[in-house]
C-alpha cells in the first residue's frame, strides 16, 4: 500500500524515554522526516534521517531507520511536559519528491 | 524574520459560500503546498506550486482552487463544492526541507 503508519497514542511518565514508531513503504525514500505539531499550532521539523544512515543523535533526541524492515523510529529521552504534541513522521518519495505522510502519534505524559 | 503567514487563523463559512485562505512567505522558496489535516489522519495534499504562475492538484483536489500569481502568495479557495470543508489548512513552503505556516481553522456554520 501507499500508507505511512503510526500508532495514533503513546502514554509515558515525565522522565521516562519516549519509543515513537512509524513503518514506510518505498525502499527508494531519500528522506525521513520527524514533525512535531502543538496544539492548534503548524508542524514544526523535528530532525530527518537521510536514507543511507541508521542512526542520528539530536540532544535528547535519537533517530533509528531500519531500511530493511523500513521501519523508523524516534526516541526522545527524559520525556518532559513540554514534549506533548502529536509526532508525524513523513517519507520523502524519490519519484516525485513529495512527502507521504503518516497520522501522527499524540504523546501523553503522565506525571 | 523570515517565514509563512496563513490568515485568518478561525474561519467560519456558511452553505454554499466561497472562502479563500490566504498563505504569504517571505523565504523565498519555490515551491509552496496546501494540506488539509483531519483528526487522526495525516496530512492530505489539496495543491501544490513547483514555481510561480504554474500548479498541480494533489491528492484531494476537488472542490478547492488556487493561483500563484506572484512568488509569495499562493491563496486556496474552498469553493461550495467541497462538501465537507470542515478541518485545519496548512500551508507550507520548500527549498529542500518543508516549512508550516500556523493553519487556518475552518468551520462550516
Amino acid at each position: 500500500g501507499e500508507d505511512v503508519e503510526q500508532s495514533l497514542f503513546l502514554s509515558v511518565r515525565e522522565g521516562d524515554s519516549s519509543v515513537i514508531n512509524c513503518t514506510y513503504t518505498d525502499s527508494s525514500s531519500t528522506y525521513l522526516y520527524w514533525y512535531k505539531q502543538e496544539p492548534g499550532a503548524g508542524l514544526q521539523l523535528l530532525t530527518y534521517i537521510f536514507s543511507n544512515m541508521d542512526m542520528k543523535q539530536d540532544q535528547r533526541l535519537t533517530v533509528l531507520l531500519n531500511k530493511k524492515d523500513k521501519h523508523l523510529s524516534l526516541r526522545i529521552a527524559d520525556t518532559q511536559t513540554g514534549d506533548s504534541a502529536i509526532y508525524f513522521c513523513a517519507e520523502k518519495r524519490a519519484s516525485n519528491y513529495q512527502l507521504i505522510w503518516g497520522a501522527g502519534t499524540k504523546l501523553i505524559i503522565k506525571p | 524574520d523570515g517565514g509563512i503567514t496563513q490568515s485568518p487563523k478561525y474561519l467560519f463559512r456558511k452553505e454554499g459560500q466561497n472562502v479563500t485562505l490566504s498563505c504569504e512567505q517571505n523565504l523565498n522558496h519555490d515551491a509552496m503546498y496546501w494540506y488539509r489535516q483531519d483528526p487522526g489522519q495525516g496530512l492530505r495534499l489539496i495543491y501544490y506550486s513547483q514555481i510561480v504562475n504554474d500548479f498541480q492538484k494533489g491528492d484531494i483536489a476537488e472542490g478547492y482552487s488556487v493561483s500563484r500569481e506572484k512568488k509569495e502568495s499562493f491563496p486556496l479557495t474552498v469553493t461550495s463544492a467541497q462538501k465537507n470543508p470542515t478541518a485545519f489548512y496548512l500551508c507550507a513552503t520548500s527549498d529542500g526541507g518543508y516549512t508550516f505556516g500556523s493553519g487556518t481553522r475552518l468551520t462550516v456554520v
